[in-house]
């Protein structure tokens, strides 16, 4: 099964501190794009930050940055200088040529 | 607004009705995807469309659900005899290709009652 896997139900940071998500897929395919999104309380998913898994180089988004380890299929998010409007579920998803797949979320907790 | 809209948000029915929910995709995505999400857990994949073909449906929808996506433009789920472990939400998502971010709605929220 080509699954993806969030190893942590909830974590928890304080404000301005840094936080790293994990997320550990399978696939079969070598060519794929991973995803990771955030859904704020009101529900709709938004897009946090995108890697294609043949680039080495890790993304970046402003205060948002990734660590791809394509070997061991691992890619984690890491929010640095967390603030209050980052509280929310958090969802990696990988797409390959088929359908886009999702774990079961962190749920990130901002303590002010 | 040039988002993924869905209708209704918010549906209630009893049990052993039929429902249907329509989602309108962001123009000349080609790309729609189905996808059904209870409270504290990640979005199940349902079934998805390259343009008005339907490439796949989980095998974890019963007979029950069906989905179209004629013309390649918006999409209809319908879930007949509606059964309470239906109660979800109901995720609509485009994309403009497969490697290109998903654009979700806002839901529909369904209580089955």
């Amino acid at each position: 099964a080509q699954t993806v896997t969030q190893s942590q139900p909830e974590m928890s940071v304080q404000e301005a501190e840094t936080v790293t998500l994990s997320c550990t897929y399978d696939t079969s395919e070598s060519d794929y794009y991973l995803f990771w999104y955030k859904q704020p309380p009101s529900r709709q998913m938004i897009l946090v930050i995108r890697q294609e898994a043949y680039k080495q180089q890790n993304a970046t988004e402003n205060r948002f940055s990734v660590n791809f380890q394509k070997a061991a299929k691992s890619f984690s998010l890491k929010i640095s200088d967390s603030q209050l409007g980052d509280a929310a579920m958090y969802f990696c998803a990988r797409q390959g040529a088929q359908k886009l797949v999702f774990g079961q979320g962190t749920r990130l907790t901002i303590n002010p | 607004d040039t988002g993924v809209s869905q209708d209704p948000r918010h549906k209630i029915t009893k049990r052993g009705q039929n429902v249907t929910f329509r989602c309108d995709p962001i123009s000349e995505h080609n790309r729609l995807y189905w996808y059904r999400q209870t409270l504290g857990q990640g979005p199940e994949f349902l079934t998805y469309f390259q343009n008005e073909a339907q490439l796949e449906k989980s095998r974890l929808l019963s007979d029950r659900f069906s989905a179209e996506r004629p013309k390649g433009s918006f999409s209809t789920l319908e879930i007949q005899r509606t059964e309470q472990g239906d109660s979800a939400m109901y995720l609509c998502a485009s994309s403009l290709t497969s490697a290109t971010e998903a654009f979700f709605g806002q839901g529909t929220r369904l209580t089955v009652v």
